[in-house]
């Protein structure tokens, strides 16, 4: 079966440090991989994708992510994080034979400090 | 661009009643799938639609019923509520079935059943 771990609840960085948001996935076939972000009482916000070809996609805000077949990971990160970047992440994998379903992670809480 | 929008923005309803919620798609989109997510967990994929047929159903029970308008717009009905219904209803939508194009999420509605 398909399915999304992000191991961490939730990161706490400095404003300015670098940030990663840890992510594994498991499918059979070539997995789609998606970011998305959720800020307070609001919906899914799309970040990045990951499809095929370069393993390190560049998506909206700074924000990129890093594709690992061996490792089955898909983390995201931002070399120099914002206080407004504090929100919930999700990542999200389709593939297999799950057809057109996205199956989410649990996300995680970012947040920055000044 | 309007994008997904959703109504209403927040329901409470009574246990055992019956409530619809409304998605219209973003410009261009035919497909739309709609999703639940419970306090403090990842989007549940309910089902999706395209074509005005349901073309995929995640694990939830028949009292989740939805239907699709030649317009492309949406609606989920949920019948004989429960206090577990309570959650955050997403909204999506997509061009076509490909599995690489991103989803668009509407701000959710938020359902409270008493």
């Amino acid at each position: 079966a398909q399915s999304v771990a992000q191991p961490e609840d939730q990161v706490n960085v400095a404003e300015g440090n670098p940030l990663t948001v840890k992510c594994t996935y498991s499918v059979s076939g070539n997995p789609y991989l998606f970011w998305y972000v959720q800020y307070p009482n609001r919906g899914l916000q799309f970040l990045l994708k990951y499809i095929t070809g370069d393993n390190l996609v560049k998506g909206s805000y700074g924000f990129e992510a890093e594709f690992n077949k061996s490792q089955t990971s898909f983390h995201l990160k931002k070399p120099s994080a914002l206080v407004s970047d504090s929100a919930l992440y999700f990542c999200a994998v389709r593939g297999g034979n799950q057809g057109g379903k996205l199956i989410f992670g649990q996300g995680t809480e970012l947040s920055v400090k000044p | 661009d309007a994008g997904v929008t959703q109504s209403p923005t927040h329901l409470i309803k009574t246990r055992g009643q019956q409530v619809t919620l409304r998605c219209s798609p973003k410009s261009g989109h035919d497909t739309v799938s709609w999703y639940q997510q419970a306090l403090g967990q990842g989007p549940q994929f309910i089902f999706q639609y395209y074509e005005e047929e349901e073309r995929q159903r995640g694990n939830f029970p028949d009292r989740f019923s939805g239907h699709q308008f030649p317009n492309y717009s949406s609606e989920l009905n949920v019948n004989a509520l429960l206090l577990g219904d309570s959650a955050l209803y997403l909204c999506a939508s997509s061009l076509g079935g490909a599995l690489y194009t991103e989803a668009f999420f509407g701000q959710g509605t938020r359902l409270t059943v008493v």
